[in-house]
């Protein structure tokens, strides 16, 4: 059974920085790309970054571009979300997901249960 | 940056009845295309990828169709499990992955 659980959540002051984690098991991790979408309260779904499953390609939305961080360490089925200079809108549960396939197989087939993040003063 | 639109923002709809949502990219998506549930407190769930390809373990009431700009995500007769949102989207062209705002399905 596939299983990711992310972890790291917390409450941060603006400016201030946070490390989430996803822990994945149920499946070759290393085979397959992962990515991060969050979901601010009461809103939609919003995509954050990717990573590929070597680790050799990586994406990010402009939103979050230069301050968070992904990478992945596959000899220990774990995905990791670097978050610094947080701001107010970064609050949001966070979801690790699995990249179903290659370019034009790209949607996510399976979900976290999410980690939420707040950023307040 | 394709742009995804669903409508309705919310839909009502009786159980036993049908459902249809609608999804439109800015660009034509060829069926590069998924639909995710989430029902409240709960992660999103993928439904269908590829426009019309239901994922592992989905039942059968639940059909997607479409290509280039236009497609639709129909649940045949709706039980009551099915009330929640419903999110397209986009891996055509990619990054960024976009997703649709949502359809709130209601009793």
């Amino acid at each position: 059974e596939v299983q990711l659980v992310e972890s790291g959540g917390a409450l941060v002051q603006p400016g201030g920085s946070l490390r989430l984690s996803c822990a994945a098991s149920g499946f070759t991790f290393s085979n397959y790309a992962m990515t991060w979408v969050r979901q601010a309260p009461g809103k939609g779904l919003e995509w954050v970054s990717y990573i590929s499953a070597s680790g050799s390609n990586i994406d990010y939305a402009d939103s979050v571009k230069g301050r968070l961080t992904i990478s992945r360490d596959n000899a220990k089925n774990s995905l990791s979300l670097q978050m610094n200079s947080l701001r107010d809108e970064d609050t949001a549960v966070y979801y690790c997901a699995r990249v179903k396939g290659n370019y034009f197989d790209s949607n996510f087939d399976f979900w976290g249960q999410g980690t939420l993040v707040t950023v307040s003063s | 940056e394709i742009v995804m639109t669903q409508s309705p923002a919310t839909l009502s709809v009786s159980p036993g009845e049908r459902a249809t949502l609608s999804c439109r990219a800015s660009q034509s998506i060829s069926s590069n295309l998924a639909w995710y549930q989430q029902k409240p407190g709960q992660a999103p769930r993928l439904l269908i990828y590829g426009a019309s390809t239901r994922a592992t373990g989905i039942p059968a009431r639940f059909s997607g169709s479409g290509s280039g700009t236009e497609f639709t995500l129909t649940i045949s007769s709706l039980l009551s499990e099915d009330f929640a949102v419903y999110y397209c989207q986009q891996y055509n062209k990619w990054p960024p992955f976009t997703f649709g705002q949502g359809t709130k399905l209601e009793i």
